[in-house]
């Protein structure tokens, strides 16, 4: 099993909608969480951390779930300029962080 | 200059040849990083740094030897590679356990 699991996508999706990645993790003894975004032939950028409590920026939402290991982002009014690809990140302790492979998202105009 | 930044942005090397790769973090964080982004692959975590000092070397080949001479630069040699070995090499730092900010990455070809 990976340590980091995300659906691959494509994910497809028309202007303004909503849309919802789940990350699933392997170690339960993983401290923090974030969710990069990486567009193409760039560098991940981080987006934001996920905290227990789930936090809010903006259009974006995460949230985090100890008992099932997993995270997820909710993008709202989904924007041209969303289209990347989000890669969830575990850090499993002493700063070694363990990225997912990645989903895919594509806004539609 | 902000950020992290990295140099050069594309190498073309031989499998003989000798190269070093370069990183400057300008956000006085304590921890510096080495990853490889293979295509459709995750990002593979190569080295750790923590206050100059390596605390992580994820079973990273001999080929590949970095060095950290302060917490603001970090350096990766490179010595007769494979061109498995090519690939984007990113640079990230980090203070303390919070996110990891990258820098533009080197995309290396191993001819």
């Amino acid at each position: 099993r990976k340590e980091v699991e995300q659906d691959p996508g494509p994910f497809n999706v028309p202007e303004g909608a909503t849309v919802a990645f789940n990350c699933t993790y392997s170690n339960s003894a993983s401290q923090s969480f974030f969710w990069y975004r990486q567009d193409c032939r760039k560098e991940p950028k981080l987006l934001m951390s996920v905290y227990s409590s789930g936090n809010e920026d903006g259009r974006f939402t995460a949230q985090l779930n100890r008992a099932s290991q997993y995270i997820s982002l909710l993008i709202r009014d989904s924007k041209l300029s969303d289209s990347a690809t989000y890669l969830c990140v575990a850090n499993f302790g002493n700063e070694k962080l363990t990225f997912g492979t990645g989903t895919r998202l594509t806004i539609i105009p | 200059e902000t950020g992290v930044t990295q140099t050069p942005r594309h190498l073309v090397m031989g499998m003989t040849n000798k190269k070093s790769l370069k990183c400057e973090q300008h956000l006085g964080h304590n921890a510096m990083y080495w990853y490889k982004q293979s295509a459709k692959k995750p990002l593979e975590l190569m080295f750790v740094y923590n206050f100059k000092e390596q605390t992580e070397n994820n079973s990273v080949p001999s080929r590949f030897s970095p060095e950290c001479p302060n917490s603001s630069h970090l350096f990766l040699h490179l010595h007769t590679l494979q061109p498995e070995d090519s690939a984007l090499y990113l640079c990230a730092s980090s203070q303390d356990s919070t996110g990891q900010y990258f820098g533009p990455g080197t995309r290396l070809t191993v001819t």
